[in-house]
């Protein structure tokens, strides 16, 4: 079954620091997301992407955070200074359509990047 | 905007007993509803999802679900855990393109 590979597994970085995380989606796959979750808490939509440009974020994603598709295969999230407060599991997304009526068939998750700040 | 609450942050059952978790979401159109779970050390999982028909829907490993429109409710059944089922358990909904998550119920299962 095809899979989202997200890498590193884990990442230990100093604050201030600036951090990629890398995923590769499925192949056939048109749009891309990132998820995190803080240890403990839930799971928070970060960024949508699709067609080459951010199609929403929240409110977390602001100017330290962004997202590239460099090559047509890679999905990274940049965290341009990291803070302590950015530890956290970061998930990537991808899925097939938007289409309504199959809902999230093709929304498949990635094993998570654990980053961790000191 | 979607919303996603759960009422059970933690649970304890011992093996064989009947296993119901609360999931109510808010959202003002048309909604697929989700139930994740993560075991620990590993990704998050689709364990089953509604988007339409049967509002019983029956997902992996012995897990169903029953969306009921009036009560704005996913919850979740199994009516008998094994120790294997020791896991965070999450519900999400998706309105519009993104998927909204609830805070996640951790299940403990005494062997």
């Amino acid at each position: 079954e095809p899979e989202v590979t997200q890498t590193p597994s884990h990442q230990v970085t100093q604050m201030g620091q600036e951090v990629i995380l890398r995923c590769v989606p499925i192949s056939n796959h048109l749009y891309f997301y990132w998820y995190r979750q803080i240890l403990g808490q839930k799971v928070e939509f970060l960024v949508s992407f699709y067609n080459n440009e951010i199609s929403e974020k929240s409110e977390i994603f602001d100017d330290q955070f962004s997202v590239e598709r460099p090559d047509g295969s890679n999905f990274t999230l940049k965290i341009r200074s990291t803070k302590l407060e950015d530890s956290a599991m970061y998930f990537c997304a991808s899925r097939s359509t938007l289409d309504q009526g199959q809902g999230a068939k093709g929304y498949t998750f990635g094993s998570g990047t654990r980053l961790t700040v000191v | 905007a979607q919303s996603v609450s759960q009422h059970n942050h933690h649970v304890i059952l011992s093996e064989a007993a009947s296993l119901e978790l609360g999931c109510n979401y808010s959202y003002g159109g048309t909604v697929n509803l989700f139930w994740y779970v993560q075991y620990p050390g590993q990704h998050l999982q689709l364990l089953l999802k509604y988007f339409s028909g049967d509002p019983l829907v029956k997902g992996i490993k012995g897990f169903e679900a029953e969306f009921i429109k009036s009560k704005f409710s996913f919850n979740l059944r199994k009516p008998s855990v094994q120790w294997s089922d020791t896991a965070e358990y999450f519900c999400a909904v998706k309105g519009d393109d993104k998927i909204i998550f609830g805070k996640g119920t951790r299940l403990h299962i005494l062997p």
